[in-house]
């Protein structure tokens, strides 16, 4: 059962729009929250990660914004380009050993 | 560096019959985690494997068993298998020192009919 809620389930954004897909966990046991990329036939690929002591993590076009408080966390696609087509999960860190729980996914379609 | 290599990419079974699958983790990476995902959903903990030790486990029943050899490779048995171990199962290998970075093979598409 998740216990890390994603949304939306799907976006639609133009070419050069901003996605911005949230999470909400439960268990914060453990300060890591990585979101992982994956395409179609494709197991997933880290995409970005933040630990809680900074509210902002920014790698290129891929911004974490992170709400300690709310218990929240999103991520930002600037500048949306057709290549990041694909299914994005936030995963929440549950111990020390690397046991994840993952969101449902949100599938993000960029339109040219 | 080959990464996280999982075979096989699809297999098909039918109900009732045991599977295995198999990973071989990123060099110098000496964890491994199995996860199932279901089509549509996010990936879901079966269990890790350290040491050729099985760490901890996830809301798996016994059917769900595995294994981890001295060169850290692994597999993931799944006996009588029913209809709704339909899934993309997924390895994932991480360093000790480093568990939280986890690295994902492609993973094995079953189809149990």
């Amino acid at each position: 059962q998740q216990q890390v809620k994603q949304s939306p389930q799907s976006l639609i954004v133009q070419k050069g729009g901003i996605s911005i897909i949230n999470c909400a966990y439960e268990n914060t046991a453990f300060d890591y929250f990585p979101w992982y990329q994956q395409f179609p036939g494709k197991g997933p690929a880290l995409l970005i990660a933040i630990r809680p002591d900074v509210s902002e993590k920014k790698e290129g076009r891929f911004t974490i914004s992170f709400n300690k408080s709310a218990k929240q966390f999103s991520l930002h696609i600037m500048d949306s380009q057709p290549g990041d087509s694909a299914t994005y999960f936030c995963a929440s860190l549950t111990d020390s050993w690397g046991k994840f729980q993952f969101g449902a996914g949100t599938q993000v379609v960029v339109t040219p | 560096d080959a990464g996280v290599t999982q075979s096989p990419t699809h297999l098909i079974k039918t109900r009732g019959q045991q599977v295995t699958l198999r990973c071989s983790p990123k060099s110098g990476h000496d964890t491994v985690s199995w996860y199932q995902q279901a089509l549509g959903q996010g990936p879901q903990f079966i269990f890790q494997y350290y040491e050729e030790e099985e760490r901890q486990r996830g809301n798996f029943p016994d059917r769900f068993s595995g294994h981890q050899f001295p060169n850290y490779s692994s597999e993931l048995n799944v006996n009588a298998l029913l209809l709704g171990d339909s899934a993309l199962y997924l390895c994932a290998s991480s360093p000790s020192v480093l568990q939280e970075t986890q690295y994902f093979g492609p993973g094995t598409r079953l189809l149990v009919l």
